[in-house]
């Protein structure tokens, strides 16, 4: 058990529909990631979060938004949803900003399927 | 921006010693090296981080050559339990910010 949550575990949602992913990250860690797992695409870094700013930014459609809450969990919010969204959304979180030795630990992830 | 590869697939027989290598031509300055294993439907798990040379931990050792082209993952001693995929990152700062690549991933089959 790493130490981060996320919730819910499954979500089951229909095209053009919006939903919520919710991550707690491990206690005393300041950035929290969310990456997108695909079969054919690999894990792809979506965006960071750092201590409520966001600090990275890397292959995040501009129908997914994310923010990090003044309690350090993180939201991300993906809209008009496709079939080719259906994938395992994980969030990672780390105790700095992600450089140098700054390790990401995961958390057992949201699976998502559009129908 | 580090693009990452590695073998699609390996196999190993319990006992064996397996090496993972990953390749990362356009490494930057400021970038370190992360191996990560995951389970099917889990999130991936920390195993070992470094920036040059060889570094060893309880569970793998992860080898660097000078130019840090690449790195290879050892896992010294396989077991059945250690069939899953492994992937290298890389990441940290580049000419256009913060990003991190994972590798494609390797399966690794730990063969009885």
């Amino acid at each position: 058990d790493s130490g981060v949550t996320q919730t819910p575990k499954h979500l089951i949602t229909a095209t053009g529909q919006r939903v919520t992913l919710r991550c707690s990250p491990r206690s005393g860690d300041l950035s929290v990631y969310w990456y997108q797992q695909s079969l054919d695409q690999g894990l792809q870094f979506l965006i960071q979060y750092y201590n409520g700013e966001e600090r990275a930014k890397g292959n995040i459609l501009e129908r997914f938004s994310a923010q990090q809450f003044p309690d350090l969990h993180s939201e991300l919010n993906l809209s008009s949803l496709e079939l080719g969204d259906s994938a395992l959304y994980f969030c990672a979180s780390s105790v700095g900003s992600g450089a140098g030795t700054d390790t990401q630990y995961f958390g057992p992830g949201t699976r998502l399927t559009v129908l | 921006l580090a693009k990452t590869t590695q073998p699609i697939s390996m196999d190993s027989y319990e006992g064996q010693e397996v090496n993972i290598t990953c390749s990362h031509n356009n490494i930057a300055t400021n970038d370190y090296i992360t191996w990560y294993q995951q389970f099917p439907s889990q999130g991936p798990r920390f195993i070992i981080q470094g920036y040059k040379t060889k570094v060893t931990n309880e569970v793998a050792s992860l080898f660097i050559p000078a130019d840090r082209k690449s790195s290879t993952l050892s896992l010294p001693r396989v077991s059945l339990s250690d069939t899953a995929v492994y992937y290298c990152l890389v990441g940290g700062r580049d000419n256009y910010g913060q990003n991190f690549v994972f590798g494609p991933g390797t399966r690794l089959s730990a063969l009885p």
